[in-house]
């Protein structure tokens, strides 16, 4: 079975600073990558994920992230973070088997964003 | 406009009490998804549907029904209510049209509070 950890449950940075929340997936083939960020009081919003090809991947809202197999990471990166940004990160690893499907996500990283 | 509904908002229940929890949505997508969300625990699948005769054990199905009276309509039944089902919950829809793991798009949420 899949997992995913996300090693920092709260980071704090200072609105300008540069971002990188860590991911690390567990499974046995390609993976299949997400990042969604959770908006206090909202749903879900995908930022961002990776199938295959390039391993650098380019998402909303200046995010992108990193696929690296052999650290088995996703790290998301943003170069200046704005006081907007703060909310909540979930990494998210999608596997399947005998014809299922299912999302595995990690526990989260909540971002706080200092003025 | 939102293209996934979840009624109600919030609720507040007591323990024993049947409750029904409404997922509904405008996006055409043929698969449906039922995730509970604890703090520090991330959001875990309850069950999932492929399509409306299609429906799945997640991993924390224990507790819970569901049923997909349309493809446009899911719902996650709680028969008889306990503490520790208090949670907020979240349904998703995604379309199999663009692939196995197309991207979910997630409801607001409904905070259930069993007391």
């Amino acid at each position: 079975a899949q997992s995913v950890t996300q090693p920092d449950i709260h980071i704090t940075v200072s609105e300008g600073a540069s971002l990188e929340l860590r991911c690390n997936y567990s499974y046995g083939a390609t993976p299949y990558l997400f990042w969604y960020v959770q908006s206090p009081g909202q749903g879900l919003q995908l930022l961002l994920k990776y199938f295959s090809g390039d391993t650098l991947v380019q998402g909303i809202k200046g995010f992108e992230a990193e696929f690296k197999r052999s650290q088995s990471s996703f790290n998301l990166r943003k170069p200046s973070v704005h006081w907007s940004d703060a909310a909540e990160y979930f990494c998210a690893v999608g596997a399947s088997g005998a014809g299922s499907y299912q999302l595995t996500f990690g526990k989260g990283t909540k971002l706080s964003v200092i003025p | 406009d939102a293209d996934v509904t979840q009624t109600p908002r919030n609720r507040i229940t007591k323990t024993g009490k049947r409750i029904m929890l409404e997922c509904s949505q405008t996006k055409g997508h043929d698969r449906m998804y039922w995730y509970r969300q604890d703090p520090g625990l991330g959001l875990r699948l309850i069950y999932y549907s492929f399509d409306v005769k299609d429906i799945n054990k997640g991993e924390i199905s224990d507790g819970y029904s569901v049923s997909r009276q349309a493809q446009a309509k899911f719902s996650l039944s709680l028969e008889s209510a306990i503490p520790n089902q208090t949670a907020l919950y979240f349904c998703a829809t995604s379309d199999s049209r663009g692939g196995l793991y197309n991207e979910q798009f997630f409801g607001p949420g409904t905070r259930l509070t069993v007391l």
